[in-house]
């Protein structure tokens, strides 16, 4: 098992361009989340796939961003036309369990900067 | 959305217990109590989780009211390792069984040698 993996680590952007990050789940987890974390905050949901399906997206995701899971397996979360305010941590996380054992695994977490 | 309530910062010293108190006085029957920590520029540990009961694991127990309003996260004996910042969550249905983390500010806890 070698958890949640994210890439790149770090994404420095100026302001406009499109970006592209990757997440790699634990292996046969079904479940796979996005998270935004800006400086001092708690992360927010973005969005949720089951398996290859996106479920539900959250008001913070704009029609600037999209996500994909194809296959099931790795998810991207691709930002078009970066604004200064899309500056954040983004956290991926998967799980797997029954409901009252669910627990969700974090990736490293993606750091955009957008100048 | 269900909402949690947490001190910005604490602090304890090394190998004393620490409680670490969180108010969900929002919390809807379904809603599971999760704790998870967080270091700098890496993404959320898993702590520990509940429903209604108390829950003790290797690495803290859960402490939650009867009325499920509250709860406490509990450190045995803490260390310096334990220092970092502390949310308390709220696991929330969404679709199809799924569900999602409704992360709070978080504690900033500090440990002194």
């Amino acid at each position: 098992d070698t958890g949640v993996s994210q890439d790149p680590r770090h994404k420095i952007t100026k302001r406009g361009q499109n970006v592209t990050f990757r997440c790699d789940p634990i292996s046969e987890h079904n479940r796979l989340y996005w998270y935004r974390q800006t400086l001092g905050q708690g992360p927010e949901f973005l969005t949720y796939f089951q398996n290859e399906a996106q479920l539900e997206k959250s008001r913070l995701l704009s029609d600037r961003f999209s996500a994909e899971r194809p296959k099931g397996s790795f998810s991207t979360l691709e930002i078009q036309r970066t604004e200064q305010g899309d500056s954040a941590m983004y956290l991926c996380a998967s799980s797997a369990g029954q409901v009252s054992t669910d627990t969700q695994y974090f990736g490293p977490g993606t750091r955009l900067t957008v100048l | 959305d269900a909402k949690t309530t947490q001190p910005n910062s604490m602090e304890s010293n090394e190998e004393e217990p620490v409680h670490l108190p969180c108010n969900h006085s929002t919390i809807s029957g379904t809603d599971y109590i999760h704790w998870y920590r967080q270091l700098p520029s890496q993404g959320p540990e898993y702590v520990i989780h509940g429903l209604t009961s108390n829950v003790n694991n290797r690495m803290a127990s859960l402490a939650i009211a009867e009325d499920r309003k509250s709860s406490t996260l509990i450190l045995h004996r803490a260390t310096l390792r334990d220092a970092a910042v502390y949310y308390c969550i709220l696991r929330v249905f969404i679709i199809q069984g799924a569900q999602k983390l409704v992360f709070g500010q978080g504690t900033r806890l500090t440990i002194n040698p």
